[in-house]
C-alpha cells in the first residue's frame, strides 16, 4: 500500500463548476499537508498548505485535513481555465522527506 | 528574480551513457532535492543534501550519483546502471528547518529519453 494514495484522474469539469480533489493516508505521524499546481512541462509549484487538522481558504481554494479518517482535500469554487493543471497532495512529518500523491490532472472545459 | 534553473530541458542519452543533469539556485537555500516524475507514480526522490559537502540518498538513488561542493550547485549524474532513466527529472530547494517544508521552490524540470 502507497503511503498516499490520490486518484490520477482525468478529471474535466464545465468552467464555474466546483472541484474536489482528495488524497488518502496511511501514516498517522503526517502533520503537514500541502497542495502543488502542476501545469504541463513545468514544475510544481506550492498552492496551499495546511498543518495538522482543519481548513484554510485563500480566494477560491479551499484545503480541508481530516487527520482522523487519514484524509485531505482541495476544493476549487469557480473554476477557470486556467485552473487546468495537474495537482498534486504532498504531506510529511518532518522536513527531510516529503511524500508526493500521484497527481491528478484537472481539465476546466470552457 | 531568484529562482531555480534547471539544464537543458531536454535531454537525450544512448544506452551506456552517463548524463549530468544541472541545477543551479540563487535563493540562498541550504538544501537541495532531486525528484524523478514518471507517469501516475508522483515524485520520487533521489538525493537529497542539507548542506555543503553532504548528500543522503532518497528512496530509488540507485542508478545515480550527485556532488554538493557549492551552495548553489547540485547536479545528478545518471549512470549506465540506471536501467530505466526515461522520466522527467526535477530540482528542489528549500530552507532548512520547519519553514523549509511549506518552502519548497522547484525548477522546470529536464526530460530525459533514452535513445
Amino acid at each position: 500500500q502507497k503511503e498516499v494514495e490520490q486518484d490520477p484522474g482525468p478529471l474535466s469539469v464545465p468552467e464555474g463548476a466546483i472541484v474536489s480533489l482528495n488524497c488518502t493516508y496511511s501514516n498517522s505521524a503526517f502533520q503537514y499537508f500541502m497542495w502543488y499546481r502542476q501545469y504541463s512541462r513545468k514544475g510544481p509549484e506550492l498552492l496551499m498548505y495546511t498543518y495538522s487538522s482543519g481548513n484554510k481558504e485563500d480566494g477560491r481554494f479551499t484545503a480541508q485535513v481530516d487527520k482522523s479518517s487519514k484524509y485531505i482535500s482541495l476544493f476549487i469554487r469557480d473554476s477557470q481555465p486556467s485552473d487546468s493543471a495537474t495537482y498534486l497532495c504532498a504531506m510529511s512529518s518532518s522536513a527531510s522527506k516529503i511524500i508526493f500523491g500521484s497527481g491528478t490532472r484537472l481539465s476546466i472545459r470552457p | 528574480d531568484g529562482g531555480i534553473t534547471q539544464s537543458p530541458k531536454y535531454l537525450f542519452r544512448k544506452e551506456g551513457q552517463n548524463v549530468t543533469l544541472s541545477c543551479e539556485q540563487n535563493l540562498n537555500h541550504d538544501a537541495m532535492y532531486w525528484y524523478r516524475q514518471d507517469p501516475g507514480q508522483g515524485l520520487r526522490l533521489i538525493y537529497y543534501s542539507q548542506i555543503v559537502n553532504d548528500f543522503q540518498k532518497g528512496d530509488i538513488a540507485e542508478g545515480y550519483s550527485v556532488s554538493r561542493e557549492k551552495k548553489e550547485s547540485f547536479p545528478l549524474t545518471v549512470t549506465s546502471a540506471q536501467k530505466n532513466p526515461t522520466a522527467f527529472y526535477l530540482c528542489a530547494s528549500s530552507p532548512t528547518g520547519d519553514k523549509g517544508i511549506y518552502g519548497y521552490t522547484f525548477g522546470s524540470g529536464t526530460r530525459l529519453t533514452v535513445v
